[in-house]
């Protein structure tokens, strides 16, 4: 079955720099891979996702890569603010047919003012 | 729009009763909803997948006669918790995908059940 590994399990820095978080995962038939945001008792909110047929992808301050032969991909923030403090959960489709997701153990982001 | 919503959004109970969490897409239609339970400081654990209209299917190491799963409609599915017991303590979210053509895969999760038990 999928196997997702999540890099690093807490993250700080400081207000204005860049965050960078890493997955892995095992199932290359995976085709699906979206990252969530989660607050202290809150829902998992989507922030971006990205398919199999894309490397990368960008939404104002966030972007994800997707190296398909290495099975990585990654949560990059830019100018972070303290508002995007949470944890980050990354997730892999099961199978390519799969609805079925696989989280990642999540990232504690701490952003310093 | 993709609106789910989760009811109650805390329940207390004591040891060996029942308890039922209702999970609603409330702009469309879910032939597909996800049940996952959430410890502290713990990711998300998918425990079972709800089907309209048949049996859901549970992952390995969760108890279907346990966590009873019911997916009477389009935009309703539940999940029962029978004889809970403390470390049935945790928190549930449901999830529920888009209808296949609209956005494959994605995943809309409700706001959670916080569910203690005495």
């Amino acid at each position: 079955g999928e196997n997702v590994e999540q890099h690093p399990s807490t993250l700080s820095v400081q207000e204005g720099d860049s965050a960078v978080i890493k997955c892995t995962y095992s199932d290359s038939a995976s085709n699906y891979f979206p990252w969530y945001k989660q607050e202290l008792g809150k829902r998992p909110q989507l922030i971006i996702d990205i398919r199999s047929n894309v490397g990368e992808k960008k939404d104002q301050r966030i972007a994800v890569t997707l190296n398909k032969t290495a099975k990585h991909f990654s949560l990059h923030i830019t100018e972070t603010q303290p508002e995007d403090s949470a944890v980050y959960f990354c997730a892999a489709s099961l199978g390519e047919y799969g609805n079925k997701l696989v989280f990642g153990a999540g990232t504690i982001l701490r952003v310093k003012s | 729009g993709a609106v789910v919503s989760q009811h109650p959004s805390r329940v207390i109970c004591k040891s060996g009763t029942s308890v039922k969490i209702e999970c609603r897409s409330l702009d469309f239609q879910a032939t597909t909803m996800f049940w996952y339970r959430q410890f502290p400081k713990q990711s998300l654990m998918l425990m079972a997948t709800s089907n309209e209209g048949s049996k859901a299917t549970y992952e390995q190491g969760v108890e279907k006669d346990k966590f009873l799963i019911n997916h009477a409609s389009l935009t309703l599915s539940t999940l029962t918790v029978t004889s809970a017991h403390p470390e049935d303590s945790s928190f549930y979210i449901c999830s529920a995908l888009l209808p296949t053509g609209l956005s494959l895969n994605e995943q809309f999760f409700g706001p959670g059940t916080r569910l203690t038990v005495l």
